[in-house]
């Protein structure tokens, strides 16, 4: 099975802040990574989609990169609602990340 | 607009079997697998399976292999997991998949979530 990790698992920023969260694959899944974020007490919500592809609708602060093992998503300028929890999903089998969660300082 | 609606709170107790639905709306039910997702409370999200509601053929995570039921009806998914321990208390998710290819897919729109509870 693919393995997904992520870090770090939290994070503090301030607002306007530039945050860059990491998932990690086992294996190569070239781009087949998407991005959900969690806001907290709410159900999960697509931001990007294969790698770098984002949802509609979804700020243009968030971006996504990477292929292979290694893939990055960043928000440009923290903004206080994005305090959530990130997590990243491979697409062969459907396994997510642990999580990131990111709070404002 | 695709929409998810899913069935109640549960509680049940420990060795007992749940069942979850799941209603859709705004798309075409079949041409879509459904996937089921369940969170414990405060930890991360943890796929479970999915099923193809043209075929009904299902695929299930290997830790749930001979726990977990997929099935569907008229554009409603259900699953059902039997033998209920303390630790299959969670938050559970149905999820519309959506394709480019075989492998670049991802889950939208989710279901409100149906919080399952097993306490003695």
């Amino acid at each position: 099975d693919i393995q997904m990790t992520q870090s770090p698992s939290s994070l503090y920023a301030s607002v306007g802040d530039r945050v860059t969260i990491t998932c990690r694959a086992s294996q190569s899944i070239g781009s087949h990574l998407n991005w959900y974020q969690q806001k907290p007490g709410k159900v999960p919500n697509l931001l990007v989609y294969a790698a770098s592809s984002l949802q509609e609708g979804v700020p243009s602060r968030f971006s996504g990169s990477g292929s292979g093992t290694d893939f990055t998503l960043t928000i440009s300028s923290l903004q206080p609602e994005d305090v959530a929890t990130y997590y990243c999903q491979q697409s062969y089998m459907f396994a997510f990340g642990p999580g990131t969660r990111v709070d404002i300082k | 607009q695709a929409r998810l609606v899913q069935s109640g709170a549960e509680v049940k107790k420990p060795g007992a079997s749940v069942k979850v639905s799941c209603k859709a709306s705004g798309y075409n039910f079949d041409g879509h697998y459904m996937h089921w997702v369940r969170q414990a409370p405060g930890q991360g999200l943890q796929w479970m399976g999915r099923i193809n509601p043209y075929s009904g053929d299902a695929t299930y995570a290997q830790r749930f292999q001979g726990r977990v039921t997929m099935t569907r009806d008229t554009s409603s998914g259900t699953l059902e997991l039997s033998r209920l321990t303390y630790d299959d208390t969670a938050v559970y998710y149905c999820a519309r998949e959506i394709g480019l290819s075989e492998t670049t897919k991802w889950f939208d729109p989710w279901g409100q979530g149906t919080l399952v509870t097993v306490s003695s």
